[in-house]
């Protein structure tokens, strides 16, 4: 029973290039939750997906960041021309219904960033 | 608006004495609690959360946590801690929108170092 799957864990860009990290959720789950944890500081909520759907991104910064849900495949968070202060962990939780209250979410290992 | 504050970055305590890692939050509703361990180099695993009723929550690995409205807060406790302790702890408060939690917030963690 693999849990949240992640990769790659860690990931080194230029600044300008692209990132993609990808986040498989645990088998039946059908909700993804993008953290974002800058160092020394907690994680910072950034989108949250449901199947073909994004229903919060509140927490996204308004360019070059996107994310998607297809209906096959993993979710995928895309940066477009990094930037140092990209550097980051970006963690992936899901879970099997919309409700973090009642239900856990689980998060997967996460993936380092490190623009150079 | 809610927010977490984790009083301590860094708590080291001795093998087997106790330890207490703090939390204070502020929110303009009715909250949900939780604590969250972070091993190295592993994603986030829920300790325990407080949804309602007692205001003395137990988790797993002997930990268990104190809900306090009047103080907002959610102190983390263990009456004896081993080395396998050693982890980032992270509070989170999650409140409930329209139904449903779309996110959590979370404090910028509570390094805890376990000493021989």
């Amino acid at each position: 029973n693999a849990g949240v799957m992640q990769n790659p864990r860690h990931l080194v860009r230029r600044r300008g290039q692209e990132a993609r990290l990808r986040c498989s959720p645990m088998k039946g789950h059908s909700h993804v939750y993008w953290y974002r944890q800058l160092p020394e500081e907690g994680l910072k909520f950034m989108v949250y997906l449901q199947k073909e759907n994004i229903i919060d991104e509140s927490g996204m910064p308004k360019e070059r960041f996107s994310a998607e849900f297809p209906k096959e495949g993993p979710s995928i968070l895309r940066i477009q021309q990094v930037v140092r202060g990209d550097s980051a962990a970006y963690f992936c939780a899901s879970s099997p219904v919309r409700n973090l209250i009642n239900t856990e979410a689980f998060f997967g290992q996460g993936t380092r960033l490190t623009v150079v | 608006a809610q927010s977490v504050t984790q009083l301590d970055s860094q708590v080291p305590v001795f093998e087997e004495a106790p330890v207490e890692l703090r939390c204070n939050y502020s929110s303009s509703v009715s909250v949900y609690l939780f604590w969250y361990v972070q091993y190295p180099n592993q994603g986030l695993q829920l300790l325990l959360k407080y949804l309602s009723g007692s205001t003395l929550v137990k988790g797993i690995n002997g930990f268990e946590a104190e809900f306090n409205k009047s103080q907002t807060s959610f102190h983390l406790r263990k009456p004896s801690v081993h080395i396998s302790d050693t982890a980032e702890y992270f509070c989170a408060v999650g409140t409930l929108l329209s139904g449903s939690a779309r996110q959590l917030t979370f404090g910028s963690g509570t390094q805890l170092t376990v000493l021989p």
